[in-house]
């Protein structure tokens, strides 16, 4: 089963920040938070991960609360190509564990 | 780094014939490739786990007879539908791993799959 909650859609306006929560409280102390995307018909992309310290690439920026309950993803100027479905996984950061998808969040960007 | 190519990205066949749909780990070796099935605005269902050289690990409820996985080397997975039936219709959808340390797993375009 999948670990993780998050809602089931946001909007967001163009050119602002998407900010998307995750929920995981039942993470152990080995596995990572994994942030993926999905755009219609296409398969999943990697956004970023983390295990305890807050991250950020050219795409986005992870913000992993202190007690690991918890995180967010952040897109900090979304555009409407960001529009997709936004899946938070968590897990073990080794070769060869099978990657879980819960029912992520639809995020729409608007003009 | 770290690109996996699908093939096909789309195939119609009709009922009762099998399918094969392959997953290519272009620029690095795969021993472990995954499997996912995907059905119109739900999420991403894991089917099995392809290992090279050895036996696919089947989730709870996928007919391992019904869907053959086979990871014949460190590039290539292959799933064939066998059999196919239109509640097989789907979007189908395999990844890979670089390694023992990764930066997630790599996922392939998919294949929609239409059976008539």
């Amino acid at each position: 089963d999948a670990k993780t909650t998050q809602p089931p859609s946001m909007d967001c306006a163009e050119g602002r920040a998407a900010n998307l929560p995750c929920n995981h409280s039942t993470i152990s102390g080995n596995e990572y938070v994994y942030w993926y995307r999905q755009i219609h018909s296409q398969g999943p992309q990697y956004i970023i991960h983390g295990l305890k310290n807050n991250e950020t690439n050219e795409m986005a920026s992870l913000i992993i609360t202190e007690d690991r309950k918890s995180s967010t993803l952040i897109l900090p100027h979304a555009t409407l190509r960001d529009t997709a479905v936004y899946y938070c996984i968590v897990r073990e950061n080794t070769g060869g564990f099978k990657t879980i998808f819960g029912a992520g969040t639809r995020l729409f960007v608007k003009a | 780094g770290a690109v996996v190519s699908q093939h096909p990205s789309w195939v119609i066949c009709k009922s009762g014939t099998s399918v094969k749909i392959e997953c290519r780990s272009l620029d690095f070796q795969a021993t472990t490739m995954f499997w996912y099935r995907q059905f119109p605005k739900q999420s991403l269902m894991l089917m099995a786990t392809s290992n090279e050289g050895s036996k696919a690990t089947y989730e709870q409820g996928v007919e391992k007879d019904k869907f053959l996985i086979n990871h014949a080397s460190l590039t290539l997975s292959t799933l064939t539908v066998t059999s196919a039936h239109p509640e097989d219709s789907s979007f189908y959808i395999c990844s890979a791993s670089k390694g023992v340390v990764n930066y997630g797993y790599t996922f392939g375009s998919g294949t929609r799959l239409t059976v008539v």
